[in-house]
């Protein structure tokens, strides 16, 4: 069945470093790769996304990375701020079913 | 345009009982999408309705239903309630244009159930 692994789970760095979260997807079919933050106590919100059809897209600080062939996807967040702290979910979508991944929680020390 | 919106917030619920969340998309938005978000499982995809017919459903057991009305307004009901059942209940909704798959949150309902 379809399957998304997200590593790591925790994620501690210094603000000004950078931070990189990989997720893995099982189903080959899958086409289109969100990533939502999630701050304490707030809903889900897009961050980013990445349709099977590109390969690499950033926004200011942010990208994500997908690989089809070794079916990876990663999100590069850079210059890190303590406004980042949040859990990441990273989602992988085949015709209408979207599976997300387990999150990673980030937390940026000033 | 207003966001997706769900109702009630909260809920403190005693095993055994059944209770009906409320979700209301973005006015426009045909999809709507139930998760359930516990700590250790993160986000557990439930069931999606498009045009008041589901379209996919997760892996929960048959005590988890759902309907979606004409105005694209969706319920879901959790029937004899265990204490595993306390989460918190996110919808989601989206236009379901083949070239848009961005799903919109709703602020969830956080149910207790004691």
């Amino acid at each position: 069945g379809e399957n998304v692994e997200q590593h790591p789970s925790t994620l501690s760095v210094q603000e000004g470093d950078s931070a990189v979260i990989k997720c893995t997807y099982s189903d080959s079919a899958s086409n289109y790769f969100p990533w939502y933050k999630q701050e304490l106590g707030k809903r889900p919100q897009l961050i980013i996304d990445i349709r099977s059809n590109v390969g690499e897209k950033k926004d200011q600080r942010i990208a994500v990375t997908l690989n089809k062939t070794a079916k990876h996807f990663s999100l590069h967040i850079t210059e890190t701020q303590p406004e980042d702290s949040a859990v990441y979910f990273c989602a992988a979508q085949k015709t209408d079913k979207l599976i997300f991944g387990t999150g990673t929680r980030l937390q940026v020390f000033p | 345009k207003a966001g997706v919106t769900q109702t009630p917030r909260y809920l403190i619920k005693t095993r055994g009982q059944q209770v009906t969340l409320s979700c209301s998309p973005i006015s426009g938005h045909r999809s709507v999408s139930w998760y359930q978000q516990t700590p250790g499982q993160g986000l557990q995809f439930l069931f999606e309705y498009f045009s008041e017919t589901q379209r996919n459903k997760g892996n929960f057991p048959g005590r988890f239903s759902g309907r979606q009305f004409s105005n694209s307004r969706s319920e879901m009901n959790v029937s004899t309630l265990e204490l595993g059942d306390s989460a918190l209940y996110l919808c989601a909704s989206r236009p379901d244009s083949t070239s848009t798959y961005e799903q919109y949150f709703g602020p969830g309902t956080r149910l207790t159930v004691t």
